[in-house]
This record gives structure tokens, C-alpha cells and sequence, in this order.
């Protein structure tokens, strides 16, 4: 059965430092892959998708990127966290085409100090 | 641009009764997906439903069913015979078939009184 994974599930950082989550999915072969963030009991922002290894979609301009540097691992990284960034991080997967249900991750909470 | 519409920020609805989210959706697309999701307090998403925009009848989960108006660009989620467990944060989502991107909205806040 597919399982997805992410860590750390929580982080506290000082303001300027860097972040690298990681997302691993298994089970299954050639998912899309997204990174959402939720501010404290808001809702869901699409921060980065990818539909294959090397195509990152990015929806929101600022400090953060994303890289797939395999087809079951989905990387978000920033050099310098803002106050801003804090959050509770969310990677999710589905099937590479049609309908199908989003698998999310447990979640990162992350906190910048 | 894609855009989900979730206009109720906190629902109080008392036990036993049954229960209507509003979705609203903007796309130029005709192929996509709408989804609901549960998030409980101790964060995870829980899938509850999929309509997909080709599908003539509306959607059923047990208590879950979906009412979906396509030409008004609703996707409404039902509860039927509400409990204390529904009390959770909900969210209404819509995959576009043709690039993948998932979004949602801001969510609903439901909190169910006995």
C-alpha cells in the first residue's frame, strides 16, 4: 500500500536561518507532489507542485523553493526563514493523471523565532 | 485564474441536525475534480468525497453526500445527522484535470452542540 512521509514534524528556527523539509512517498511510482502551508487556523496555500522529476510549479513568489531530486521525494528548502514563514507544512500526493483523492503527509510545524 | 470560494468562517449547528457547507468554484476549465476534506483539531486531512465535473449524479459517502450545481459553480457538502465527532475544521478543494493544480479554499469551522 502507498504510504507518504515528512519530516521533521516540528521545528522551531531563528529568523535568517535555513529550512529543508523532506516528503517521501512509497508505494507507488510517478505521483504528483505538493507542498501546501497553513497559517494558524487558516486555510490551505499551494505553495509548489510537481507532475514529474525536474518540473517544479510554483505558486507563490518568495523566500521558499522546491526541488524533486527523485520521483518519490519532494524537497521544500529556504536560505533565510522570515517571521512570515511560520506555519504547518503539508505535503501531499495523488495519482499522476484523472481523479483521485490527495494523501497528505502528517504535517511539519514549523515555528521562526 | 482558479479560485475557491468558502463564504460561512464558523458553523454552530446543534447534534442530529443535518448540515450544508457552501463551495463555490471559478474555473475556465471543463475538466476538473471537487473534493472535500476534515481537518480535526490534531491536524490531519481527512478525505470525505469527490465529484468530478463530467459526473451526472451527485456524489454519496455514507453521511457525506455532495450538491453539486455545475452551471452555478457550487460544490455544497451535506452532513446528514450530524455528531460530535463532525466538529473539525472543513475545506472544499478542485483539481484541475488538465495541469494538476489542486487548491483549496479558506475553510468552514464546524462545531456541533449536543
Amino acid at each position: 500500500s502507498q504510504t507518504i512521509h515528512q519530516w521533521p514534524a516540528t521545528l522551531v528556527q531563528p529568523v535568517g536561518s535555513p529550512l529543508s523539509l523532506e516528503c517521501t512517498v512509497e508505494g507507488t511510482s510517478n505521483p504528483n507532489l505538493y507542498w501546501y502551508r497553513q497559517a494558524a487556523g487558516r486555510g490551505l496555500q499551494l505553495l509548489f507542485y510537481s507532475v514529474g522529476i525536474g518540473q517544479i510549479s510554483s505558486e507563490v513568489p518568495q523566500n521558499l523553493s522546491a526541488s524533486r531530486p527523485q520521483d518519490r521525494q519532494f524537497i521544500l528548502s529556504s536560505k533565510k526563514l522570515l517571521l512570515s514563514d511560520s506555519g504547518f507544512y503539508l505535503c501531499a500526493w495523488t495519482v499522476e493523471s484523472g481523479a483521485g483523492e490527495l494523501f497528505f503527509g502528517e504535517g511539519s510545524r514549523l515555528t521562526v523565532l | 485564474a482558479q479560485k475557491i470560494t468558502q463564504t460561512q468562517p464558523g458553523m454552530f449547528v446543534q447534534e442530529k441536525e443535518a448540515v450544508t457547507l457552501d463551495c463555490t468554484y471559478d474555473t475556465s476549465d471543463q475538466s476538473y475534480g471537487l473534493f472535500w476534506y476534515k481537518q480535526p483539531s490534531s491536524g490531519e486531512m481527512i478525505f470525505l468525497i469527490y465529484q468530478g465535473s463530467y459526473d451526472e449524479q451527485n456524489a454519496t459517502e455514507g453521511r457525506y453526500s455532495l450538491n453539486f450545481q455545475k452551471a452555478r459553480k457550487s460544490a455544497n457538502l451535506v452532513i446528514s445527522a450530524s455528531q460530535l465527532g463532525d466538529s473539525a475544521m472543513y475545506f472544499c478543494a478542485m483539481r484541475d484535470l488538465e495541469d494538476d493544480k489542486i487548491i483549496f479554499g479558506k475553510g468552514t469551522r464546524l462545531h456541533i452542540l449536543p
